[in-house]
């Protein structure tokens, strides 16, 4: 039972484009969100999180938007750079402790 | 500072052997937790640990099971493995019960 979904499992992008990766979830119990980047034969690197009481939080070029709503949130990336080609999870919690992951969206930014 | 480390990279075991991984958590971290990815796949919840005690545990069978010492390290024990418990094992630390993981490059273990 996928609670967190990542339902593109690839998107390009030219450099200096805007990078938008989604991510839908299922649990309306899910408090705090948070986006990883992933390279190969590397575990997955912090990006940006987000609690349920906000829906913004930006931290330089990386912008998570939280629809609690639609039980969606959005990782924008602005410029996107070819450093940023990795694979991006999104990752959701109740109250910060389980995380369940989706199944990952593969980013790669076109020099 | 050190990262969350992990040991060993990489391990080839049989079906029906026992296995032992390690972690070490970024320094002052009281929390550890495991997840297991297998490919085209999130992290999977295992296990978290927190002051030594048992705080969650995810949807593995009794094969699966850990601890943590007194200096935070942690083990994870899979016994009787199976040829589907070939993944990647993370580990993740933080500084408390509740927040954001920072993870160990992994483990990945082929069951053969």
């Amino acid at each position: 039972d996928q609670q967190v979904k990542q339902n593109s499992p690839s998107l390009s992008v030219q450099e200096g484009r805007i990078s938008i990766l989604n991510c839908d979830y299922t649990n309306s119990m899910f408090d705090y969100f948070l986006w990883y980047k992933k390279y190969p034969a590397e575990g997955p690197t912090f990006l940006i999180s987000i609690s349920s009481i906000k829906d913004k939080n930006e931290d330089g070029r990386f912008t998570v938007f939280l629809n609690k709503s639609a039980k969606h949130l959005s990782l924008h990336i602005v410029p996107s750079q070819p450093g940023d080609s990795a694979v991006y999870f999104c990752a959701a919690s109740i109250t910060g402790n389980q995380f369940y992951f989706g199944t990952g969206t593969s980013l790669t930014v076109i020099p | 500072d050190a990262g969350v480390t992990q040991s060993p990279t990489h391990l080839i075991k049989t079906r029906g052997q026992h296995v032992t991984l390690r972690c070490s958590p970024i320094s002052g971290h009281k929390s550890v937790s495991w997840y297991q990815q297998v490919l085209g796949q999130g992290p999977q919840f295992i296990f978290q640990y927190y002051e030594k005690e048992e705080r969650g545990r995810g949807n593995f069978p009794d094969r699966f099971s850990a601890r943590q010492f007194p200096n935070y390290s942690s083990e994870l024990n899979v016994n009787a493995l199976l040829l589907g418990d070939s993944a990647l094992y993370l580990c993740s630390s933080s500084p408390a019960r509740y927040g954001e993981q920072y993870f160990g490059p992994g483990t990945r273990l082929t069951v053969t």
